[in-house]
C-alpha cells in the first residue's frame, strides 16, 4: 500500500525568508503524481504544486518549488520570500493513476507552518 | 464561478443516528471524491464517483455510503453514527477520473457526534 509521510509535525519561517516542507513517500508504482495542498483555517484544501512522476524537472509556482527525487521517494516544498498568508498547514499527497484511471489522494499528517513578522 | 459547495457547513448529531451530507461539484466536473478529515490528521478517502457510477472506495464501514446523481451532485449517508464519526467531511471535484485533473475541494462539512 502507498503511504505519504510528512515528519515535521510544525515549522516555523521569519517572514521574507525561505522553509522547506519535507515529504517522503513509499509506492511500487512507476506511474503517479505528488501534490502539495494549503489548508488554510478556512479548512478549504487548496493545490500549491502538482509534480507529475514522469517528469525529471522540478515543478515551480512562482515562490514555491519542489525538490523531487524520485529515486529516494522524498518531496519536498520550498517556500520562498514567506509571507503572513502563507501561514496553514501543509499536505503532501500522492495519486496514482492505474488502467487510465485515476486514483484516490493519498494524503500525509500535514505540517503546520507558522510566519513571524 | 462556483466552486465546490457543501451542505450543511456544521452539523451536531447524535450517537445511533443518521446524517447526510451534500456536495455540489464545480459546473462541468463529473467526478467526485470524498474524505474524512479527523482533527490532526490528514483526509482519508471515503468514496470517489465518476458519471454516476463507483469509482472508487476507502477503508470505511458499510455504514458509509454514496452516491452520485444525473446532475453530478452528490450525498454521503452515514448510519448507526458513533463519536469516533466526529470529523471534517470533505467533498473534491474533478473535471474527469484520469489523467492530470486537478482536484478542487470544498470547504467541508464540520460533523460532531454527541
Amino acid at each position: 500500500a502507498q503511504t505519504v509521510t510528512q515528519s515535521q509535525p510544525e515549522m516555523s519561517v521569519q517572514e521574507a525568508e525561505t522553509v522547506t516542507l519535507s515529504c517522503t513517500y513509499d509506492t511500487s508504482e512507476s506511474d503517479y503524481y505528488l501534490f502539495w495542498y494549503k489548508q488554510p483555517p478556512s479548512r478549504q484544501m487548496i493545490l500549491v504544486i502538482r509534480q507529475e512522476a514522469y517528469k525529471q524537472q522540478n515543478a515551480t509556482e512562482n515562490r514555491f518549488s519542489v525538490n523531487f527525487q524520485k529515486a529516494a521517494k522524498s518531496f519536498s516544498l520550498k517556500i520562498s520570500d514567506s509571507q503572513l498568508g502563507d501561514a496553514a498547514m501543509y499536505f503532501c499527497a500522492y495519486r496514482r493513476e492505474y488502467g487510465g484511471s485515476q486514483g484516490n489522494l493519498i494524503f500525509g499528517k500535514g505540517t503546520k507552518l507558522s510566519v513571524k513578522p | 464561478d462556483a466552486g465546490v459547495t457543501q451542505s450543511p457547513t456544521h452539523l451536531i448529531k447524535t450517537r445511533g443516528q443518521h446524517v447526510t451530507l451534500r456536495c455540489s461539484p464545480i459546473s462541468g466536473h463529473k467526478s467526485v471524491s470524498w474524505y474524512q478529515q479527523v482533527l490532526g490528521q490528514g483526509p482519508q478517502f471515503i468514496f470517489q464517483y465518476y458519471e454516476k457510477e463507483e469509482r472508487g472506495r476507502g477503508n470505511f464501514p458499510d455504514r458509509f455510503s454514496a452516491r452520485q446523481f444525473p446532475n453530478y451532485s452528490s450525498e454521503l449517508n452515514v448510519n448507526a453514527l458513533l463519536l469516533g464519526d466526529s470529523a471534517l467531511y470533505l467533498c473534491a471535484s474533478s473535471l474527469r477520473s484520469r489523467g492530470v485533473t486537478e482536484a478542487f475541494f470544498g470547504q467541508g462539512t464540520r460533523l460532531t457526534v454527541v
